[in-house]
């Protein structure tokens, strides 16, 4: 099975912050990853689909790379808005899926 | 409008079974597969498996093989998740959720979760 290690676990930053966040494969999945948002209470939301092709209405300050076992969503200001859980999510080894643990964005 | 409506709460003893229901609209349910995830508190997201709507067939995760059954009924346009033997530990939220593919660009629909509490 493929793992998927996503760091860090949380993290606190302020409004305009840079943000960036990893997700690394425990072994090569191409592009086959998408980022996730999940507000409390909701279900997730895609934010990123092959790795770095911006999801449609998801502003442009997310924005994700990477390739083969090391993938990066950087959100390149900070909003109030994007204060959240953030997950990664392969899918290399179709149609069987793997999250990766999430990461807590909180309010510094 | 594509949309995937979960059936309600539950509350189950320890041993005792659940069956979630998630019912489509807004695409030909046969036309993807149906996947089923698991969110305990304060915890992440994990994927149980999936149904294939149009034969029948499924995949599990290896940690609920063995407990959890999907199904899908084409007559009603429904999935479900049954989960058996249930401990404290499946104490969770449960979403349904697909992938349809839009001129090659996926779209994935969620259900609204539904709460399953297991307690003696």
């Amino acid at each position: 099975d493929i793992q998927m290690t996503q760091s860090p676990s949380s993290l606190s930053a302020s409004i305009g912050d840079r943000v960036t966040i990893t997700c690394r494969a425990s072994q090569g999945i191409r592009n086959d990853l998408g980022w996730y948002q999940q507000k409390p209470g909701k279900a997730p939301k895609r934010l990123i689909y092959a790795a770095s092709s911006l999801q449609s209405g998801v502003p442009s300050r997310f924005s994700g790379s990477g390739s083969g076992t090391e993938f990066t969503l950087t959100i390149s200001s900070l909003q109030p808005e994007d204060f959240a859980t953030y997950y990664c999510l392969q899918h290399n080894n179709y149609p069987r899926w793997t999250f990766g643990q999430g990461t807590k964005v909180e309010i510094k | 409008e594509v949309q995937l409506v979960q059936s309600g709460a539950e509350v189950k003893k320890p041993g005792a079974t659940v069956k979630i229901s998630c019912k489509i609209s807004g695409y030909t349910f046969t036309d993807y597969y149906m996947h089923w995830v698991q969110q305990a508190p304060g915890k992440g997201l994990e994927w149980m498996g999936l149904v294939d709507p149009e034969d029948g067939e499924t995949i599990y995760a290896e940690k609920f093989q063995g407990r959890v059954t999907i199904t899908a009924d084409t007559s009603t346009d429904t999935a479900y998740m049954e989960l058996n033997s249930l401990r404290s530990e499946d104490t969770a939220v449960y979403y349904c959720t697909t992938v349809i593919l839009k001129r090659g660009v996926p779209f994935d629909p969620w259900g609204q979760g539904t709460l399953v509490t297991v307690s003696s």
